[in-house]
Formats: C-alpha cells, structure tokens, sequence
C-alpha cells in the first residue's frame, strides 16, 4: 500500500535559520506528492506540489523537489520567520485524485524570535 | 468567495450513540472528501462522494456511512460511536474526482465519552 513517512518532530528554530523537513514514500504507481501546512484551528492548506520526478514545486519561499531515486520529498526554506509556525504534512496521492491522499504524521515547526 | 464549511465546530456524544457531520464545499465545487484526523496524526482518508455517489473508500467499517445532496453538500455519520472514534474529521473539496487541489475545511472535533 501507499505511505509516507516525516522526520518526527517537533521543529524548533530561530528566526531566519533554515529550515528541511524529511519525507519519504513508498507506494504504487507514480504519486503526486504534496505538502500542506496547518495553522492553529485553522484547516489544510496546500504548499506546494509536485506531479513527476525531477519537479520542483515552491511557494512563500518552500521548496521541495520530488526525487524518485530516493522516493523523497524534503520540504525546505532558506529563512523562516515567526509566522512559518504551524505544523507541516507530507502527503501523496495516485491516479491525480488529490481527494483520496495519504498523508504522513506531521512535523511541528515553532519559530522563535 | 465561501470556502469550504463543516458543521458543528464541536461535538461531545457518548458511546454508542449516532453523530452526524455537514460539510458545503467551496463554490464551484462538486467532490467531497472526509478525513479522519486523530491526535497527533495525519488525516485518514473515510471516503470521497462525486455525483452523488460514494466512489472511493479507505480502511473505515461500515458504521462510517456518508451522503451527497443534489447541491454537491455532504454529510458524514457514525453509528454506534466508540471511545476510538474521537478525533477531528475533515472534509475537503474539489471539482472532480480527478483535481490535485484540495480546499480543506476547519473540521469538526468530535469527542465521545
């Protein structure tokens, strides 16, 4: 079956230090992969995505480029600021339908000034 | 532009009672997606509804039933509800079953006592 794996958390940096959060997968066929971010008492919201290896999907200063070879996709952001805590999941989904995605345990970032 | 609500913010039951969920997706949207959100955890797909109908299904016994309105609205229920059963649920809205953007709701936290 699918997985995803995240580096467990929590996450707890300074301002402006930089940022990667692990992720891994395993599953059938070629995913679409995704990261979301959850503020507090707020729902998901998509980061970023990415569809085939080699992409690079980035938003708000994100990055994370889907690579097959290792089956992973690394969230990262050079600065990150107060504002950035939240807590981050890793998710994929097959056959583009994003509705039935596979999610990994969530990484708990906290940015202190 | 409304996005995606769910209704009631909190709900407290009691073992073995029925609880029952509501979701509008956002405008323009017409596929729903519940997930299940344990403490701690990534979201679980329950099951996905397009065109009225339940088209995908995840890892949930049959106490998990779902329904879709003409108006693309959705309800989830649970019957004989178990301690097991606490968690915040999730529902998440797109256009089609096959569209890599979700729009997740603030969820619903249901507590069973």
């Amino acid at each position: 079956g699918n997985s995803v794996t995240q580096m467990e958390g929590p996450v707890t940096l300074s301002e402006e230090a930089f940022l990667t959060i692990n992720c891994t997968y395993t599953a059938t066929g070629y995913p679409s992969l995704f990261w979301y971010v959850q503020y507090p008492g707020e729902g998901l919201q998509l980061l970023l995505k990415a569809t085939k290896a080699d992409d690079k999907g980035s938003n708000k200063g994100f990055e994370a480029t889907y690579r097959k070879e290792t089956t992973s996709f690394h969230l990262e952001k050079g600065s990150v600021q107060v504002s950035d805590s939240a807590v981050y999941f890793c998710a994929l989904s097959v056959n583009t339908n994003a509705g039935k995605s596979t999610f990994g345990d969530g990484t708990t970032l906290t940015v202190k000034p | 532009d409304a996005g995606v609500t769910q209704s009631p913010t909190h709900l407290i039951k009691t073992r073995g009672q029925q609880v029952t969920l509501r979701c509008s997706p956002k405008s323009g949207h017409d596929t729903v997606s519940w997930y299940q959100q344990a403490l701690g955890q990534g979201p679980q797909f329950i099951f996905q509804y397009y065109e009225e109908e339940e088209r995908q299904r995840g890892n949930f016994p049959d106490r998990f039933s779902g329904h879709q309105f003409p108006n693309y609205s959705s309800e989830l229920n649970v019957n004989a509800l178990l301690l097991g059963d606490s968690a915040l649920y999730l529902c998440a809205s797109s256009l089609g079953d096959r569209e890599e953007k979700l729009f997740f709701g603030s969820g619903t936290q249901l507590s069973v006592l």
